[in-house]
């Protein structure tokens, strides 16, 4: 089974408003990575956290490591936050490091 | 930041057909990794490396073969494409961190 369950799968947000994406994981996982996927279809760096929380202008992810999820904060939505989010939790059991992913949410900012 | 290349950006082949992807790092990252990423899947594993001559199989390894000549370099091989492998693939490379992508390929099976 997928060991990374994304919440919502899609989400409508008005320019100005704000809401939380989540990630439960499964399995214990050691870090979780958050990207946006642009219109054109590029993977945009957001978050590393291997715990605790980072805040970066108007995004703001958490990592639970001992409760198994994540969340990522979008507040003031502006048009330019539209497209797709994933998170990508690290784990694994081979030594080498692992990524699973979840299967996204689709974020449509409205005017 | 770590700079991610891959070639061709868009491919156009036959059923049975060979085809050949490649990526490039320029950072010296130890991990490279290639996914492919289909409508509802999201991104799925197929192989990685640590380091050249490193492989290790993902999760949807079957009917794909990856080679790492040097640490720069990271193939992907389908040596008899079928059309469920049509699909945008992605490389990436790490530093034992964060991940970094390149801007991906489309690959079209007919």
């Amino acid at each position: 089974g997928d060991q990374v369950e994304q919440s919502p799968s899609a989400l409508s947000l008005h320019e100005g408003t704000g809401s939380a994406l989540r990630c439960n994981f499964t399995t214990t996982m050691r870090a979780v990575q958050w990207f946006q996927q642009n219109s054109r279809g590029s993977l945009i760096n957001l978050f590393y956290l291997a715990s605790g929380t980072k805040e970066n202008g108007r995004l703001k992810s958490t990592f639970n490591s001992k409760e198994s999820y994540s969340t990522l904060h979008i507040r003031d939505a502006q048009l330019e936050d539209s497209g797709t989010y994933f998170c990508a939790a690290e784990g694994g059991n081979t030594g080498y490091q692992n990524f699973y992913f979840g299967k996204g949410t689709s974020l449509t900012v409205i005017p | 930041e770590a700079a991610v290349t891959q070639s061709p950006r868009n491919k156009v082949t036959v059923t049975g057909g060979n085809v050949t992807l490649s990526c490039r790092q320029t950072n010296s990252h130890n991990y490279m990794y290639w996914y492919r990423q289909d409508t509802g899947h999201g991104l799925r594993l197929i192989h990685y490396s640590y380091g050249a001559g490193n492989l290790q199989i993902g999760d949807v390894p079957d009917g794909y073969k990856a080679t790492r000549t040097t640490q720069e370099d990271f193939f992907l091989l389908l040596e008899l494409a079928s059309p469920s492998q049509t699909s945008l693939y992605f490389c990436a490379s790490s530093d034992a961190y964060e991940q970094y992508f390149g801007p991906g390929t489309r690959l079209t099976v007919l």
